[in-house]
């Protein structure tokens, strides 16, 4: 109940494609769901996050998509760049913890 | 920008020897975490820190883990007699807020038991 299932695995679109990075969690207490973006070499960084009260957050090119009736969410990233190349993980977490449950993480290639 | 910073970059160490991780937080944050990644797998949580004391940990954190802030800027994460798969990347992480929101990860440091 305290996995977060992250799918796809691996990733490659075409600059200016949209990519596309599902998620699903069982625990309805999860209140809290942010994306990390890891580069190689590096530790993962905050790149967006929403909470259960709203269904969609834009940043600039990224947004998360919410569906709470399916404990799911989802990534979109609009415009793809060779730049976005990375790891990405979703996570989660109860609104009285301390820890981020990760998913599994998607590696996106973008290709010029 | 600010960074959490983590020494060594890479460890190698036989099975059963003690190893110390370290980490310099960002100054201003009050909340401290371990995490590690597994090669090829996901991230996970060890252990939560905060006002000198483990706020929460996992399973993972068992008897052979301890982490301590010995003095105002580090923050260290011991392992006492590694195991084969102990071998990982660990990540320091800290916030200036409890809860998860917003955690500055470190680079990490990558840990090779053989």
């Amino acid at each position: 109940q305290q996995q977060v299932k992250q799918s796809p695995q691996s990733l490659i679109v075409q600059k200016g494609g949209i990519s596309i990075i599902n998620c699903a969690y069982e625990n309805t207490a999860f209140d809290y769901f942010p994306w990390y973006q890891q580069f190689p070499g590096k530790g993962p960084a905050l790149l967006i996050a929403i909470r259960p009260d709203v269904s969609e957050k834009k940043e600039g090119r990224f947004t998360i998509s919410f569906n709470k009736s399916a404990k799911q969410f989802s990534l979109h990233i609009m415009d793809s760049q060779p730049g976005d190349s990375a790891t990405y993980f979703c996570a989660a977490s109860r609104g009285n913890t301390d820890k981020l449950i990760f998913g599994t993480g998607t590696r996106l290639q973008v290709f010029p | 920008e600010p960074e959490v910073t983590q020494t060594p970059s890479h460890q190698v160490t036989q099975m059963g020897q003690e190893v110390i991780l370290r980490c310099v937080p960002i100054s201003n944050h009050l909340y401290f975490y371990w995490y590690r990644q597994i090669l090829g797998q996901k991230v996970e949580f060890l252990v939560s820190f905060y006002n000198n004391e483990i706020s929460e940990k996992s399973e993972i954190f068992d008897d052979q883990f301890s982490v301590e802030r010995p003095d105002g800027s580090n923050f260290t994460l011991k392992i006492r007699s590694t195991k084969l798969e102990d071998s990982a990347m660990y990540f320091c992480a800290s916030s200036a807020y409890s809860g998860a929101n917003v955690l500055t990860f470190g680079a990490g440091s990558r840990l090779t038991v053989l």
